[in-house]
């Protein structure tokens, strides 16, 4: 267990919708990032954040967005969704040498 | 930007031989990290070891060590006596270490070895 929780763990919905996936960080950690994993594109980060505030982008579409709360758990917004979209979607927490992953959300789209 | 090569989609091993998987990088930035991960059937992401470039020494974690070969830009995985457990994916990342705080950047991944130990 990384102690990075994620809600749900499995999701399905349709094209043109709109979902939320949910991440709470290990104990103590400030930062998030999502990462998104897709037979086609491998692991892509997608975004980060540090104590509530953005602190790197990568590979997100405009489509996508995120935030971080007050008590540090952060959801990824996806909208207008597409069938590129199916994938397993990650958060992760940790310190500078180490990042832990949770279980993911596996989002299919249909 | 950086990026990160494995050149071995798969991999089949005997049980308790030891198990190298390459992977080398790419990056400008002095100051970076390089990371080890095991995804096995299930889907998770299991953290395995980290060596920064930095370090004098090579990092070791149990029957993990990394042969971080900083001239090659080399960053290989070493599981020795390999157990049929470790039949997984692996994967290598590397991440660029802020200055600024904040902790580390975002992962920079690459596609990934099928490793596959036999009995």
């Amino acid at each position: 267990d990384s102690g990075v929780t994620q809600t749900p763990k499995h999701l399905i919905t349709a094209t043109g919708q709109r979902v939320t996936l949910r991440c709470s960080p290990r104990s103590g950690d400030l930062s998030v990032y999502w990462y998104q994993q897709s037979l086609d594109q491998g692991l892509q980060f997608l975004i980060q954040y540090y104590n509530g505030e953005e602190r790197a982008k990568g590979n997100i579409l405009e489509r996508f967005s995120a935030q971080q709360f007050p008590d540090l758990h952060s959801e990824l917004n996806l909208s207008s969704l597409e069938l590129g979209d199916s994938a397993l979607y990650f958060c992760a927490s940790g310190p500078l040498r180490a990042q832990y992953f949770g279980p993911g959300t596996r989002l299919t789209v249909l | 930007a950086q990026k990160i090569t494995q050149t071995q989609p798969g991999m089949f091993v005997q049980e308790k031989e030891a198990v190298t998987l390459d992977c080398t990088y790419d990056t400008s930035d002095p100051s970076y990290g390089l990371f080890w991960y095991k995804q096995p059937s299930s889907g998770e992401m299991i953290f395995l070891i980290y060596q920064g470039s930095y370090d004098q020494q090579n990092a070791t974690e149990g029957r993990y060590s990394l042969n971080f070969q900083k001239a090659r830009k080399s960053a290989n995985l070493v599981i020795s006596a390999s157990q049929l457990g470790d039949s997984a994916m692996y994967f290598c990342a590397m991440t660029q270490r802020s200055e600024s705080g904040g902790g580390a950047d975002g992962l920079t991944f690459g596609k990934g070895t099928h490793l596959i130990i036999q009995p």
